[in-house]
């Protein structure tokens, strides 16, 4: 079964570090999107790709956030200078462009010291 | 902007009891709905959908009606199961394709 794979599955870094998480989507998907879960919360969106293209950005990713998909198969989200309220587990999904399901990952959770 | 309101949690039942998870959201036109489970150590997995007025979504004895006229999508269950423990997110998308926009999460705890 190829699901949706995340990695890592867990980091933990001290902040001001740079932390990157990589996403691979099912293969026959060409949406990408990345949400953030907070403890007790529902995910938050944050951005998503067709194919290569990244058609949307949620004000949540703010300028230390960086997300690629540079050949529209997998995807890289990249935190620059690391801070403590960036913990959190980081959900990658993927689907098929023309359905509204969206099939998860199991997330990487990031722990900031 | 959309939103999603659940029930505030944690929700606790003995086994074989009945479940109701209520669910109202904000959107315009006309959102898609889902519920979401999430088991513990686990993904989300796409429990049930519903994309249209008064559609019913169902899987593994769970139902949700879409209602327009009350912008509810509430999650029943007739006899929860202690493998049902888990939280449960319901969720929208404005069109196909687009983000889904989640609800908090409403914890279920189902005791033998």
């Amino acid at each position: 079964d190829t699901g949706v794979s995340q990695n890592p599955r867990h980091k933990i870094t001290k902040r001001g570090q740079n932390v990157t998480f990589r996403c691979d989507p099912i293969s026959e998907h060409n949406r990408l999107y990345w949400y953030r879960q907070t403890l007790g919360q529902g995910p938050e969106f944050l951005t998503y790709f067709q194919n290569e293209a990244q058609l949307e950005k949620s004000r949540l990713l703010s300028d230390r956030f960086s997300a690629e998909r540079p050949k529209g198969s997998f995807s890289t989200l990249e935190i620059q200078r690391t801070e403590q309220g960036d913990s959190a587990m980081y959900l990658c999904a993927s689907s098929w462009w023309q359905s509204n399901e969206q099939f998860f990952g199991p997330g990487t959770r990031l722990t900031v010291l | 902007g959309n939103s999603v309101t659940q029930m505030e949690g944690p929700v606790t039942l003995s086994e074989e009891a009945f479940l109701t998870i209520n669910c109202t959201y904000t959107a315009t036109g006309y959102p898609s709905l889902f519920w979401y489970v999430q088991y513990p150590g686990e993904g989300l997995q796409l429990l049930l959908k519903a994309t249209k007025a008064d559609d019913k979504g169902s899987n593994k004895g769970f139902e949700a009606t879409y209602r327009k006229e009350t912008t509810s999508f509430h999650l029943e269950k007739g006899s929860v199961q202690v493998s049902d423990s888990a939280v449960y997110f319901c969720a929208l998308s404005g069109v196909s394709g687009s983000r889904l926009t989640f609800g908090e999460g409403t914890q279920l705890t189902v005791n033998p």
